[in-house]
């Protein structure tokens, strides 16, 4: 696709629901990135894949959080037993490769509300 | 602690006037971009700054990379409500290749 795709947009979860947020990065892309954002504040960065390896997890805050990329492309992000506060907006990234000069493109995210 | 530091946090300014927020870090980083990110939108990419000292000029915007790479600026000239936005300066570290961002920049320009 022209972007990378994020879904849903938008999602309303009550505390201790499982959910799935899902990434559809360019087309070709080797490298992607997920990351979650507080209202006002920088991305934080919580995980790495490289095609299908998923490469660095260090910023998963919990073991409720997992992330998969089973083909290399599409990649989706689980959170189980979601907590208030998880609430933030979850962006996607991706690039075409590892090399520095390669830039990175978000997605629009998806906003997590969890009540 | 963030890797990153930007400053300042919040400029709020009048139209037409300059300003340059910083991006700094005691870490070297292969690359650095900048990103410009709108209310409930994903970041957009402005630049990428990859060698040491680099300049990099688009349109009223000016980026620079610190020599030692662990350093940059953007530089708006003559400032437009069009520009407010929030300014994100993200460094592609040496080893691993994680992108880590700073906190951010919340420019506010009035007319």
């Amino acid at each position: 696709g022209a972007g990378v795709s994020q879904s849903p947009r938008y999602k309303v979860a009550k505390r201790g629901q499982d959910v799935a947020l899902r990434c559809d990065p360019i087309s070709g892309h080797v490298s992607l990135f997920w990351y979650q954002q507080a209202l006002g504040q920088g991305p934080e960065f919580l995980t790495y894949f490289q095609n299908e390896a998923q490469l660095d997890k260090s910023g998963l805050p919990s073991d409720r959080f997992f992330a998969e990329r089973p083909e290399g492309s599409v990649s989706t992000l689980k959170i189980q037993r979601t907590q208030q506060e998880d609430s933030a907006v979850y962006l996607c990234a991706s690039s075409l490769g590892p090399r520095a000069f390669f830039e990175a493109f978000f997605g629009q995210g998806t906003r997590l509300t969890v009540v | 602690t963030q890797l990153l530091e930007q400053s300042p946090q919040f400029l709020s300014i009048q139209e037409g006037e300059n300003l340059t927020v910083y991006c700094n870090s005691s870490s070297v980083f292969s690359s650095l971009q900048w990103y410009r990110q709108e209310p409930g939108e994903g970041p957009v990419l402005l630049v990428t700054v990859v060698t040491g000292g680099e300049v990099k000029k688009l349109k009223r915007l000016t980026f620079q990379f610190g020599d030692a790479r662990k350093d940059s600026s953007l530089h708006i000239t003559a400032a437009q409500p069009g520009d407010t936005g929030l300014y994100l300066c993200a460094g592609r570290q040496e080893y691993g290749n994680k992108l880590v961002f700073g906190a951010g920049t919340i420019l506010r320009v009035k007319s």
